[in-house]
């Protein structure tokens, strides 16, 4: 079982729609999760953390934490055409710098 | 904000020559990465370090050493290239455990 699994698309959504991306992670000592988006050729850009259970929204971001079931998730509200790229879910477990990377969920928004 | 400059954004060597990648960091971050990144295998950590001239190897370190002799620095080295290195090569520093990384804009290697 890989530590970090993302599905790895397309996700494929209109324009304005709400964007779903999920995540689930096997080590249940991790502390904090973050979400990166990738544009093609470009290196990883950080967008979201969240480190507690619940939601954590930012703009059209929300990210969203359920450690019971070890899963993350990231929904992207009003979603522009502008937002297709891979989105990288990564997690870091306790008492350690080490960022896990999932190999990520390419989304893409059609007009 | 926070930059991380990898020297080069191509780079294209032969087989067996020595290779040296560079990272440098302008905020004073303790923590540094090296990561490549393969389509479908995501992003594999190479090498770390917490502290000027401390190192640790990551989960694919064979073929690979690093340097840091200084904190904004750390070098990357493929001491013998081969083709199986061709790959995107990704720099990244943070500043304690609880934030996340901040990459430089990439090394796309290609051994021939």
């Amino acid at each position: 079982q890989k530590e970090v699994e993302q599905n790895s698309g397309p996700l494929s959504v209109p324009e304005g729609a709400i964007a779903s991306l999920n995540c689930t992670y096997s080590d249940r000592g991790s502390q904090s999760f973050f979400w990166y988006r990738q544009y093609s050729g470009k290196s990883p850009e950080l967008i979201m953390f969240i480190y507690s259970n619940g939601d954590k929204e930012d703009g059209r971001f929300t990210a969203q934490l359920n450690k019971a079931s070890q899963y993350v998730s990231l929904l992207i509200r009003d979603s522009q055409p502008s937002d297709s790229a891979t989105y990288l879910c990564a997690v870091k477990t306790y008492n350690t710098d080490k960022l896990i990377f999932g190999t990520g969920t390419r989304l893409q928004v059609f007009p | 904000d926070v930059k991380v400059t990898q020297s080069s954004r191509y780079l294209v060597k032969r087989t067996g020559e020595k290779v040296f990648l560079e990272c440098v960091q302008d905020m004073d971050h303790e923590n540094m990465f090296w990561y490549r990144q393969d389509p479908g295998l995501g992003l594999r950590l190479i090498y770390f370090s917490y502290d000027v001239k401390m190192k640790e190897k990551g989960d694919i370190p064979e073929g690979y050493s690093v340097s840091r002799e200084k904190k904004e620095r750390f070098s990357l080295i493929l001491e013998s290239a081969s083709t199986n290195q061709t790959s995107m090569y990704l720099c990244a520093s943070s500043f304690g455990p609880a934030n996340g990384y901040t990459f430089g804009s990439g090394t796309r290697l290609t051994v021939v």
